[in-house]
């Protein structure tokens, strides 16, 4: 079952300018966190936020959560050509033993 | 260095084969996961354990098993009852109890059936 799902799919942008992706999902979460994977490889974690968080930073990124809509945004700031990657999010269902459930993913390319 | 190996990379399986894939870590994590990524797509969860000897399906189960003997091996066979196994596979593993953290994950390996 899919639990986020991301938007937009793709995004492209170029370099210095802002970039906002956003997730949705279905049921009530414990915590909801972002990954981003290079092509080709394993994903890193960047950010994890908890249900009764409304907003994170960590360096240039901003996480917001919205739990009455069951949304969240992640925000890169003054993307870099390194930035461009996926981004997942993926929710920890309540009740749902830990299991993170991820979404299709937006691919970001940072043009320089 | 602490983390988490896959192993292979690559791997090529000939249709009927049953395949082998390693999963390493020294972290010391109780948890660890079992995805599968087909391209363009997201994470799909196959198998997980959150202790040694335990281990439960996840949403795409069929066609896969795993074994956990020791708190830092969680291999995954694809069995040739798994129809389409071509996809990239991602290990990972998680610090704390469900709920609590966040996944670190290996390399991947990618699986192509000839």
């Amino acid at each position: 079952s899919q639990q986020g799902e991301e938007d937009p799919q793709a995004l492209s942008i170029q370099e210095g300018e802002n970039a906002t992706m956003n997730c949705s999902y279905k049921t009530s979460i414990n915590n909801l966190q972002w990954y981003r994977q290079n092509s080709g490889r394993g994903l890193v974690h960047l950010i994890l936020i908890r249900s009764n968080e409304r907003e994170k930073h960590s360096g240039r990124l901003r996480v917001t959560l919205d739990t009455s809509k069951k949304s969240s945004s992640l925000l890169i700031t003054a993307s870099r050509a390194a930035d461009t990657a996926s981004y997942f999010c993926a929710t920890d269902a309540r009740g749902n033993t830990g299991k993170l459930i991820f979404g299709q993913g937006t691919t970001l390319q940072v043009k320089p | 260095d602490g983390g988490i190996t896959q192993s292979p990379k690559y791997l090529f399986r000939k249709e009927g084969q049953n395949v082998t894939l390693s999963c390493e870590q020294n972290l010391n994590h109780d948890a660890m996961y079992w995805y599968r990524q087909d391209p363009g797509q997201g994470l799909r969860l196959i198998y997980y354990s959150q202790i040694v000897n335990d281990f439960q399906k996840g949403d795409i189960a069929e066609g896969y098993s795993v074994s956990r003997e020791k708190k830092e091996s969680f291999p995954l066979t694809v069995t040739s009852a798994q129809k389409n196994p071509t996809a990239f596979y991602l290990c990972a593993t998680q610090s704390g109890g469900p709920g609590t953290g966040e996944l670190f994950f290996g390399e991947g390996s990618r699986l192509t059936v000839l």
